[in-house]
């Protein structure tokens, strides 16, 4: 069954460093978001991405973040100037119908 | 805004059933989705259903959806150990070409031997 792959499984940074989170879709699908877990927490909506741009942003989404795909295959996080409160479960997700998700980058910043 | 509301807790002795409650906000949710989340690991989907329908079983799953409450139960047969989560419920509340989900808080199911 096709599965959306998360790479790296964790994470670890210090505080104020770049950080990416790759994730590779189900090569068919044409909707990519990311979400985001913090610890104990209900899984939040970041940003949608559809046809080379972002399609929808939460709140969280800011100027901190960004998405990009920079080839056919990745969808990427980056998070620039972590903080502490960045330490989280990242979700990607990609759909054509249902949602399906990978399995999540645990990110902890130091 | 939207919004999806599920109890906290469940506790449950093994090989009874379980049943675990959700309401939602959105009417114009196309999907509804159940996800199993175990200590530290990802989100797996257990199953979801289409808006247009009231129920859906898959083995040891039932899925039972009413529109005009919004409300949505997820109903776990001979519950084993095994089935011991956090269960989301989610929808799909923008629908179309964005289709970003909203989660519920996720309820805990504990199963008792």
């Amino acid at each position: 069954e096709p599965e959306v792959t998360q790479t790296p499984s964790h994470q670890v940074t210090q505080m104020g460093q770049e950080v990416i989170l790759r994730c590779v879709p189900i090569s068919n699908h044409l909707y990519f978001y990311w979400y985001r877990q913090i610890l104990g927490q209900k899984v939040e909506f970041l940003v949608s991405f559809y046809n080379n741009e972002i399609s929808e942003k939460s709140e969280i989404f800011d100027d901190q973040f960004s998405v990009e795909r920079p080839d056919g295959s990745n969808f990427t996080l980056k998070i620039r100037s972590t903080k502490l409160e960045d330490s989280a479960m990242y979700f990607c997700a990609s759909r054509q119908g249902i949602s399906t998700f990978g399995s999540g980058t645990r990110l902890t910043v130091v | 805004g939207e919004d999806v509301e599920q109890s906290l807790f469940l506790s449950v002795r093994e090989g009874d059933s379980s049943v675990i409650n959700c309401t939602y906000t959105d009417s114009s949710s196309t999907y509804l989705y159940w996800y199993k989340q175990e200590p530290g690991a990802g989100l797996q989907l257990l199953t979801y259903i289409f808006s247009n329908m009231d129920m859906k079983q898959d083995q040891r799953l039932t899925v039972l959806l009413n529109k005009k409450d919004k409300h949505l139960s997820l109903r776990i047969a001979d519950t084993q150990t095994g089935d011991s989560a956090i269960y989301f419920c989610a929808e799909n509340g923008a629908g179309g070409s964005q289709g970003n989900l909203i989660f519920g808080k996720g309820t805990k199911l504990s199963v008792k031997p």
